[in-house]
């Protein structure tokens, strides 16, 4: 059973505080995405990584950053913690599967910035 | 880059009725199309899944189909039941793009008694 897992279910931070996302997954996969999920936007991409150390912008990488160490972690940074970076924010992986490959997602940190 | 659009945004059907959801891409060189689908509180689970070389794939009571001249998909779900209530979301990758998935907005499925 894949297990995707963040490091937090609820977060709550001050504008302007440097906030870290922490993901990891236990299935060996390639590939690693952060999405953020808001209410009649649906899914987000943030960044995505698909090998240790490497990393794309997805579609709204302003504001955040990413780092993959090691294979089965994958951390978002927000450099300095704004209000409209509020939301729900999901963590994925998938094997290249030659691009067909099911994401995983983890079960999601809701940010609240005051 | 890729953009899916997704109707209608809410859905309410009585149980037993059939439910359609719609999606829209805009790249042609687009050829995955999985859908998933979110319960409340939980995190969202692929469901079902076509490739751009076939057109329809069923699933007990789940059908997706495709049509790739219009660029569009669709998720048909039969003999609705109350546990199908959730959101669900479509999305479309360039398989030559590390399944990077582009979702659409989703779309609130309410199944009433």
């Amino acid at each position: 059973d894949v297990k995707v897992t963040q490091s937090s279910r609820y977060l709550v931070k001050r504008t302007g505080e440097k906030v870290f996302l922490e993901c990891v997954q236990d299935m060996d996969h390639e590939n690693m995405f952060w999405y953020r999920q808001d209410p009649g936007l649906g899914l987000r991409l943030i960044y995505f990584s698909y090998d240790v150390k490497m990393k794309e912008k997805g579609d709204i990488p302003e504001g955040y950053s990413v780092s993959r160490e090691k294979k089965e972690r994958f951390s978002l940074i927000l450099e300095s913690a704004s209000t409209n970076q509020t939301s729900m924010y999901l963590c994925a992986s998938s094997s290249p599967g030659g691009g067909y490959a099911e994401a995983f997602f983890g079960q999601g940190t809701r940010l609240t910035v005051v | 880059g890729e953009n899916v659009e997704q109707h209608p945004s809410t859905l309410s059907v009585q149980e037993g009725d059939s439910a359609v959801i719609k999606c829209t891409y805009s790249d042609s060189a687009s050829n995955y199309f999985p859908w998933y689908k979110q319960e409340l509180g939980k995190r969202p689970q692929l469901i079902i899944d076509i490739r751009s070389n076939v057109g329809e794939k069923k699933d007990q009571r789940i059908a997706v189909t495709l049509n790739k001249t219009a660029k569009h998909f669709s998720l048909h779900i039969t003999e609705t039941q109350p546990e199908d209530s959730a959101v669900y979301f479509c999305a479309a990758s360039n398989t030559g793009t590390a399944s990077k998935l582009t979702f659409g907005t989703g779309t609130r499925l309410q199944v009433t008694l």
